[in-house]
């Protein structure tokens, strides 16, 4: 079945670093990528995505790449704030007008001022 | 425009019993998921309903169940109460036409059974 593997970390940054969450992909059909994020004690909000190959999804400054030949949809952040610290998780919808997500296991991201 | 809510937003009970968690969703969304949040086995889908018809089912006993109402407002059902369905449940809207959809999450029925 589809599945998506992301790093799991924590990750651990200071203000103002480079992020890098991986995320790859398995997937029989052609699906959309997500990346959603999820501060403590609420739901999940999604961040940005992807709807085919070497489409960019951006939000806040945020950015991820669908690529195909990779299945890969990494997120990345030049420059990160304190009030990035939450959890993020990838995750695809197969095509076919399915509902069901399917998530990464989560990254946990804390920002030091 | 209102978000998701979801009902209550902490339950304990104990092991055998049963328990009935309520989702309104966002006005004019069709379709409502319910997902499971554990620490283990991550975030997974427990089913969807549109339309009041259940579209798609995940992979877990038929302990778990659910129904969606002709206003979208939905319900999930857990009989028999076991102490690993001690979790986040979280509820999703969207229109339920648009591909890919775009789902809108609620804060989540924090569930602990003792």
């Amino acid at each position: 079945g589809d599945s998506v593997t992301q790093m799991e970390g924590p990750v651990t940054l200071s203000e103002e670093a480079f992020l890098t969450i991986n995320c790859t992909y398995t997937a029989t059909g052609y699906p959309s990528l997500f990346w959603y994020v999820q501060y403590p004690g609420e739901g999940l909000q999604l961040l940005l995505k992807a709807t085919k190959a070497d489409d960019k999804g951006s939000n806040k400054g945020f950015e991820a790449t669908y690529r195909k030949e990779t299945t890969s949809f990494h997120l990345e952040k030049g420059s990160v704030q304190v009030s990035d610290s939450a959890v993020y998780f990838c995750a695809l919808i197969d095509r076919g007008g399915s509902e069901k997500l399917v998530f990464g296991k989560g990254t946990k991201l804390t920002v030091n001022p | 425009k209102a978000g998701v809510t979801q009902t209550p937003r902490y339950l304990i009970k104990t092991r055998g019993q049963q328990v009935t968690l309520s989702c309104s969703p966002i006005s004019g969304h069709r379709s409502v998921s319910w997902y499971q949040q554990t620490p283990g086995q991550g975030l997974q889908f427990l089913f969807e309903y549109f339309s009041e018809t259940q579209r798609n089912k995940g992979n877990f006993p038929g302990r778990f169940s659910g129904r969606q109402f002709s206003n979208s407002r939905s319900e999930m059902n857990v009989s028999t109460l076991e102490l690993g369905d001690s979790a986040l449940y979280l509820c999703a809207s969207s229109l339920g036409r648009r591909q890919p959809p775009e789902q809108y999450f609620g804060p989540g029925t924090r569930l602990t059974v003792t």
